[in-house]
């Protein structure tokens, strides 16, 4: 009954691959959001959708490329992975005209 | 003009001890004001929020102390317990960034029992 579920919850990969993060929330919320949280743990938002509609793009490479493909669905792509996107992802929804967020728990990307 | 700064980067107190976290922003379109708790290996989880109408909130064990013209907030934790050892982020929002979260750098809170 998980409200932000994201899968995988660890994906090691060699430099260079593709990959993908998937994020689904099943609370009814119409905006959704990726954070990214380094390895000092600092927490920085990089997109959100609102009713699958790119709202947020902070200054994130182009090698990422989120996709909504329905307002509970918000999946990120990364391409040609790099050292530096090690980190863990984060998916989080909010309803808009409320402010909680709710966090799902997190993806551990390790980049080799 | 983005930013949140919060202090201490780590905490260490004895149980029943009050530990106190601060935060500082600087944008004042920021209206919502937030704390996370985040356990290892999990998403942060909402704690507690304050808008900055009001000068302190208060749920359960857990404060927020508001203080507009500083543009400061913290959280009070008081009778603190070993369950509560965790990393606490504050963050502030905005109606005009679509309420996206901006974090402070977290605090590492170790309650020693």
């Amino acid at each position: 009954d998980t409200a932000v579920s994201q899968t995988p919850k660890y994906l090691v990969t060699q430099m260079g691959n593709d990959k993908s993060i998937k994020c689904e929330q099943n609370l009814g919320h119409d905006t959704m959001y990726w954070y990214k949280q380094d390895s000092k743990k600092f927490l920085k938002i990089m997109f959100s959708y609102n009713n699958k509609e790119l709202i947020i793009n902070e200054t994130v490479p182009n090698r990422f490329s989120p996709k909504s493909p329905d307002k509970a669905h918000l999946n990120l792509h990364i391409n040609s992975l790099e050292l530096g996107d090690s980190a863990v992802y984060f998916c989080a929804s909010r309803q808009q005209g409320n402010t909680e967020a709710f966090f799902g728990q997190g993806t551990r990307l390790t980049v080799v | 003009q983005q930013q949140v700064k919060q202090s201490p980067q780590s905490l260490i107190v004895q149980k029943g001890g009050i530990p106190i976290i601060n935060c500082a922003y600087e944008n004042t379109a920021f209206d919502y004001f937030p704390w996370y708790q985040q356990f290892p290996g999990k998403g942060p989880a909402l704690l507690i929020a304050i808008r900055p109408d009001v000068s302190e909130k208060k749920e359960g064990r857990f404060t927020i102390s508001f203080n507009k013209s500083a543009k400061q907030f913290s959280l009070h934790i008081m009778d603190s317990q070993p369950g509560d050892s965790a990393t606490y982020f504050c963050a502030a929002a905005g109606m005009d960034s679509s309420y996206k979260l901006i974090f402070g750098s977290g605090t590492r809170l170790l309650v020693r029992p």
